[in-house]
């Protein structure tokens, strides 16, 4: 089962624009991912935010948590062509040292040159 | 470039038979999750391996099995394949203990 719902399903901009996706979730996490995905390969690590951070940055990628309304937002700036690709949240529920993590449907996200 | 890689790259197999992907781990890997990825859907968890046990299990049927080698790589089997069974099948590799899991880039498996 699908434990986070990404928002808008598909996402359209110009190069330059910036780009929000949003992911929400149902169960109490431990952490939250994004990931980035090309064409149906494999899947990019972007960034993770832990359960007691409200906010994270990696260069153009700006990441928040807000665990009380079991919500993530991934803000993308400056976006170029190359950022046109589906992008995931996944929720690590999972106790001990056995991480398994649960992906949402996705944000196909397309820039436009 | 993950270090993760699989085959075959692409699989085509008819409804009832058996197949076997294979995975292999980035260096110093211990850990290896595999995951099912329907077309237009996100991935879902299998299952996933350590020291050559299984060590969680998603919701799939036993029909639905692996293995794990002593140099870490891994085996995805399925038997009785079935339509539904057409799908990308991702593996990652990962840190017992770690949050981050590296994926390669997938076997994308039709079933006829």
């Amino acid at each position: 089962s699908q434990q986070g719902e990404e928002d808008p399903q598909a996402l359209s901009i110009q190069e330059g624009e910036n780009a929000t996706m949003n992911c929400s979730y149902k169960t109490s996490i431990n952490n939250l991912q994004w990931y980035r995905q090309n064409s149906g390969r494999g899947l990019v690590h972007l960034i993770l935010i832990r359960s007691n951070e409200r906010e994270k940055h990696s260069g153009r990628l700006r990441v928040t948590l807000d665990t009380s309304k079991k919500s993530s937002s991934l803000l993308i700036t400056a976006s170029r062509a190359a950022d046109t690709a589906s992008y995931f949240c996944a929720t690590d529920t999972s106790g001990g040292s056995n991480y398994k993590l649960t992906f949402g449907k996705g944000t196909l996200l397309t820039v436009n040159p | 470039e993950t270090g993760v890689t699989q085959s075959p790259t692409h699989l085509i197999k008819t409804r009832g038979q058996q197949v076997t992907l294979r995975c292999s781990s980035q260096s110093g890997h211990n850990t290896v999750s595999w995951y099912q990825q329907a077309l237009g859907q996100g991935p879902q968890f299998i299952f996933q391996y350590y020291r050559e046990e299984e060590n969680g299990r998603g919701n799939f049927p036993p029909r639905f099995s692996g293995l794990q080698f002593p140099n870490y790589s891994s085996e995805l089997n399925v038997n009785a394949l079935e339509l539904d069974d057409s799908a990308l099948y991702l593996c990652a590799s990962s840190l017992r203990g770690s949050n981050e899991q590296f994926f390669g880039p997938g076997t994308r498996l039709t079933v006829l």
